[in-house]
């Protein structure tokens, strides 16, 4: 499809385990974001690729938390040792343009992921 | 700091009722983006405006219009003639930089 993909769509796991989410971005895009939300909440940043460059981190809860995107087109989000406080919905988002360009095109989102930790 | 505060957390109204969702935004920003998206239960936010800050124009597209007003930080939604296929969370998120700010979102159900 042409839309952002994000796999699995359901996740469960027990608590300490490691997971691992996939985004596929709309092909092209420069940006790419992922976002946690949790229940009765909005999402709230975690992390911002310009291609394979990871520019921004700050939202990301612990060291426990990495994403990747080593060609700048599929990302993943990796959590190691999974907490009951890690439950939430994880939302990709994809844009088309990088910072500095004054393009303003919304960003794009996928479904998301629901990890739910045991 | 950047905030956005959607003080309504569920709205219930009748099929073919007229709602108002609300927006208040805070930043420090002179030029600035703001957006709203429906997120439905399949979980998807879909994209419904986008405003920027110099554009102060009321805008419609169907059953649905936006009111911006820069003198009280509000960017408003309204639904006209309301439809069960209305039902979801709306939010209202600001851009700040590249990442959005969202607000907490307000759950819209809409009786048949």
């Amino acid at each position: 499809g042409a839309g952002v993909s994000q796999s699995p769509r359901y996740k469960v796991a027990k608590r300490g385990q490691d997971v691992a989410l996939r985004c596929d971005p709309i092909s092209g895009h420069v940006s790419l974001f992922w976002y946690q939300q949790a229940l009765g909440q909005g999402p709230e940043f975690l992390t911002y690729f310009q291609n394979e460059a990871q520019l921004d981190k700050s939202g990301l809860p612990s060291d426990r938390f990495f994403a990747e995107r080593p060609e700048g087109s599929v990302s993943t989000l990796k959590i190691q040792r999974t907490q009951q406080e890690d439950s939430a919905v994880y939302l990709c988002a994809s844009s088309p343009a990088g910072l500095g360009t004054g393009d303003s095109r919304p960003q794009h989102f996928g479904d998301g992921t629901r990890l739910s930790i045991l | 700091a950047q905030k956005v505060t959607q003080a309504q957390t569920e709205i219930s109204v009748v099929e073919k009722e007229d709602v108002t969702l609300d927006c208040v935004y805070e930043t420090r920003d002179t030029t600035y983006y703001l957006f709203w998206y429906k997120q439905p239960p399949s979980g998807e936010l879909v994209f419904l405006i986008r405003r920027n800050s110099f554009d102060e124009q009321n805008e419609i597209s169907g059953r649905y219009s936006w009111n911006f007003q820069k003198s009280t930080s509000s960017f408003n939604f309204t639904i006209t003639a309301s439809q069960v296929v209305d039902s979801a969370v709306y939010f209202c998120a600001l851009r700040e930089s590249y990442k959005y700010i969202f607000g907490t979102g307000t759950r819209l159900k809409v009786l048949a």
